[in-house]
């Protein structure tokens, strides 16, 4: 069945980097975009954006430039998110999820279908 | 960017009871938008995509409802699986935006 496996939580000094994977199974890699969500500690949920898994093009959401990176490794079917200069405020759970495509009036809509489970970051001195 | 109201905050609920969460954007957003049940330590669940397609496997207790401005959840008749927190998303437009979540919990 489709699975989308994040790595294990990870915690942070102020100023460092974290890479988090989410590697899928399941599906072909590269058929599927895949959107980045952030649950901060007491707040709703937050998109980050999407990466195209064909070309590798990320588009961000506002407030996710600069420090915010994704990428895509899809030789092992994975995708990435990495942050550097870690802040305090980056304290959260990162999810990453698979979106899927409706097509009405020459536009695509898209949901997300499938989540991994998250991963938390905590960034602390 | 468009802001979704998404009420109550927390219901308190029987098993075999009717429950409704509802969903307002601040704007038309036609039906594109979607329902999820999460529950903690899993990853979120689609239940419902277009504002009223139940995703494949997902029990027909469940059901949604709405467009425009207004949109709801329904389950039917609630189960001991169900108690866990739902939030809406819209995908009409950039950015992608999540109502704050529902707990649904023991009454």
């Amino acid at each position: 069945q489709v699975q989308l496996v994040q790595s294990g939580s990870e915690v942070k000094k102020p100023g460092a980097s974290v890479k988090v994977s989410c590697k899928t199974s399941g599906y072909s890699f590269v058929t599927y975009n895949m959107d980045w969500v952030r649950q901060a500690p007491g707040q709703g949920l937050e998109w980050m954006g999407w990466i195209n898994t064909h070309n590798g093009n990320p588009t961000y959401a506002q407030g996710f430039t600069g420090r915010f990176v994704f990428s895509l490794d899809t030789s092992v079917s994975t995708a990435y998110l990495q942050i550097s200069n870690l802040k305090a405020e980056d304290t959260a759970v990162y999810f990453c999820a698979r979106r899927i495509g409706n097509l009405y009036k020459f536009s695509y809509y898209f949901h997300i279908d499938v989540w991994g489970k998250g991963t938390t970051v905590t960034v602390s001195s | 960017d468009i802001q979704m109201t998404q009420s109550p905050s927390t219901l308190s609920a029987s098993v075999g009871d009717r429950v409704t969460i509802t969903c307002r954007p601040s704007q038309s957003i036609s039906t594109w938008l979607a329902w999820y049940q999460h529950k903690r330590e899993k990853a979120p669940k689609l239940l419902i995509y277009k504002a009223s397609s139940l995703d494949s496997g997902v029990p027909s207790r469940f059901s949604g409802s709405g467009s425009g401005t207004e949109f709801t959840l329904t389950i039917s008749s609630l189960q001991p699986d169900d108690f866990a927190t739902y939030f809406c998303q819209q995908y009409d437009s950039y950015p992608y935006t999540f109502g704050q979540g529902t707990k649904l919990e023991v009454k």
